[in-house]
């Protein structure tokens, strides 16, 4: 595609709640990244994909969290049993090859409500 | 932890002033880069200094980086309101881009 698409845009949820983020990266892009971002807050690091293979999961907050990339491009972030402190916009980038030296394309981000 | 710190966290300038901003990172890294963030939501790369780089520019952009003091700063020249945005310095070494919280620059025109 053009550009780094995440799906929905907006999630409202109630707490409890199983939800489900998608991100579409670029195509041919190997490299995808997961942040998470609160309220006036900087980015999070969560979760960086090589590939269908996860190398990095050390910012995942909490087994509650996980995510898979099918076929080296679609990726989905799950989180089970949402919790109010889960409301933050994700946002999804992705890379041509994941090298250190790479500048990352965002999408527009999920802002997710818990309530 | 590799995380860029900006400074200041906030700044609110008239058009057609320069806007500095400063980024603080705490080990030794491959590059820095610099994103902007418009209402929230996704962030676009402006420029990116590599660390046996002292100066970069891009149009209105002016970033340069000090390794010995570890720290980066960002110049926009001339400001225009259609500047105003987040902008984030974001760190490389071994592991993904780690970014700092963030200077909201607000330009008045």
């Amino acid at each position: 595609g053009a550009g780094v698409s995440q799906s929905p845009s907006n999630k409202v949820t109630e707490k409890g709640k199983d939800v489900e983020l998608r991100c579409d990266p670029i195509s041919g892009h190997t490299a995808l990244y997961w942040y998470r971002q609160s309220l006036g807050q900087g980015l999070e690091f969560l979760i960086y994909f090589q590939g269908n293979s996860a190398p990095d999961k050390s910012g995942l907050p909490s087994d509650r969290f996980s995510a898979e990339r099918t076929g080296g491009s679609v990726s989905t972030l799950t989180i089970q049993r949402t919790q109010q402190e889960d409301s933050a916009v994700y946002l999804c980038a992705s890379s041509t090859t994941g090298q250190v030296a790479e500048k990352l394309f965002f999408g527009s981000g999920t802002q997710l409500s818990v309530l | 932890s590799q995380q860029g710190e900006e400074d200041p966290q906030a700044l609110s300038i008239q058009e057609g002033e320069n806007a500095t901003m400063n980024c603080s990172y705490k080990t030794s890294i491959n590059n820095l880069q610099w994103y902007r963030q418009n209402s929230g939501r996704g962030l676009v790369h402006l420029i990116l200094i590599r660390s046996n780089e002292r100066e970069k520019h891009s149009g209105r952009l002016r970033v340069t980086l000090d390794t010995s003091k570890k720290s980066s700063s960002l110049l926009i020249t001339a400001s225009r309101a259609a500047d105003t945005a987040s902008y984030f310095c974001a760190t490389t070494g071994n592991t993904p881009l780690v970014f700092g919280k963030g200077t909201r620059l607000s330009v008045i025109a």
